[in-house]
């Protein structure tokens, strides 16, 4: 069925360095990629995303990579700052027939440490 | 534009009761889909409405359902609740061609 993992779970950095959360997808028919970003009793908001038809994305400090051969894709932070500290989720979707149904990896909590 | 409300916040039930849960999507948005959030398992789709047709549904019981009216508001309903189905239920609206999904503030429910 489809299936999204994440890696790491947990991520701890030092304020400055960079951290990199990874995620594999199943289903070869996803072509949409978001990531959200969920802060402690919020909701979670989209940060970056990205299109099987890039390879790569870049906005600001934040950027997405995309190897539709492996079905990898990965988020990159850098310049870490303490308030990048929250809980990270990739997902994968397929907007074919327009259904917007994503399938998310399990999370990944940061903590950018001062 | 508001964002996507959901309504009530948090709720505490007793198993075998049920529950409704309401989200109003953002002003425009035709598709809401419903998410249960849980410690360990992240998000899990439970279905998607567009125009008052469930157009997708994921692997959750029957116990789970909704439904969707003319405004596009949605509402979700548990039957005979369970200890564990308790969790945050998110819902997230899309505006029609655009694949970025925004999300609600989320229900809390705890089952008791």
């Amino acid at each position: 069925g489809e299936n999204v993992e994440q890696h790491p779970s947990t991520l701890s950095v030092q304020e400055g360095d960079s951290a990199v959360i990874k995620c594999t997808y199943s289903d070869s028919a996803s072509n949409y990629f978001p990531w959200y970003k969920q802060e402690l009793g919020k909701r979670p908001q989209l940060i970056i995303d990205i299109r099987s038809n890039v390879g790569e994305k870049k906005d600001q400090r934040i950027a997405v990579t995309l190897n539709k051969t492996a079905k990898h894709f990965s988020l990159h932070i850098t310049e870490t700052q303490p308030e990048d500290s929250a809980v990270y989720f990739c997902a994968a979707s397929s907007d074919h027939a327009g259904t917007y149904k994503y399938i998310f990896g399990t999370g990944t909590r940061l903590k950018v440490l001062a | 534009k508001a964002g996507v409300t959901q309504t009530p916040r948090y709720l505490i039930k007793t198993r075998g009761q049920q529950v409704t849960l309401s989200c109003s999507p953002i002003s425009g948005h035709r598709s809401v889909s419903w998410y249960q959030q849980t410690p360990g398992q992240g998000l899990q789709f439970l279905f998607e409405y567009f125009s008052e047709t469930q157009r997708n549904k994921g692997n959750f019981p029957g116990r789970f359902s909704g439904r969707q009216f003319s405004n596009s508001r949605s509402e979700m309903n548990v039957s005979t609740l369970e200890l564990g189905d308790s969790a945050l239920y998110l819902c997230a609206s899309n505006q029609d061609g655009n694949t970025e999904a925004f999300f609600g503030q989320g229900t809390r429910l705890t089952v008791v």
